[in-house]
């Protein structure tokens, strides 16, 4: 069964810290996973896409990266500011050609203080 | 900025009543999905289609739920009758096959069943 799992479940964090969120999959076949960003009450943005080939990758203070072998990824939010407060969903695709099944993980729900 | 747009952004509604959600991908997407969002389950896929086809709708009760695109810049969710675990906030959320893009996710729209 195609599942996603994200640690910790929420975390708190002084503003300007770094914080480092995981995303763990057993979706196969692996075809690309994404991270999006949902602030309260909006619909979520999407903030990297990583293929098969890709290991990092980044997106101004966000950093992703993916280990296919281990099958994990991790976010990684560099001096974090008070607007980077918001839930972080991995999204994992898998399949190939015209057809890909989406898993989402249940999110990380970050709150960054002053 | 091209945008996702869902009508009506809040529903509230008796059990048993129907409900129409509707959704307006962004021009020249050929892919749409509507998501479901609750505390519990976090985000769920319902249906998915390409240019207009449904490809999955595997997430969807079929006994109450019904996803349509009647054309190319609408898509609808039905559900008759509704219930009170319908309860949710539904996001439809559009994109275009073979970029390296994200999905791009409306506001929802937050249906409460009473």
């Amino acid at each position: 069964k195609n599942q996603v799992e994200q640690s910790p479940q929420s975390l708190i964090i002084l503003e300007g810290k770094n914080c480092t969120l995981q995303c763990n999959y057993t979706v196969s076949p692996f075809s690309n996973l994404r991270w999006y960003k949902q602030d309260t009450g909006r619909g979520p943005v999407s903030l990297t896409i990583m293929t098969f080939s890709e290991n990092t990758k980044s997106n101004g203070r966000y950093t992703a990266t993916l280990d296919a072998d281990t099958k994990q990824s991790s976010l990684h939010i560099t001096a974090s500011q008070l607007s980077d407060s918001a839930s972080y969903i991995c999204v994992v695709s898998a399949g190939s050609g015209g057809y890909q099944k989406v898993t989402f993980g249940t999110g990380t729900k970050l709150q960054v203080i002053p | 900025d091209a945008r996702v747009t869902q009508t009506p952004r809040h529903k509230v509604t008796e059990m048993g009543q129907e409900v129409t959600m509707r959704c307006q991908p962004i021009l020249g997407h050929n892919t749409v999905f509507w998501y479901r969002q609750t505390m519990m389950q976090g985000l769920e896929l319902l249906a998915y289609f390409r240019n207009r086809a449904p490809l999955d709708d595997s997430g969807m009760p079929k006994d109450r739920f019904s996803a349509e695109m009647p054309d190319a810049t609408l898509a609808t969710l039905k559900i008759q009758p509704s219930e009170p675990r319908d309860s949710a906030v539904y996001f439809c959320a559009s994109g275009l096959q073979g970029t390296a893009n994200g999905y791009t996710f409306g506001s929802g729209t937050r249906l409460t069943v009473v």
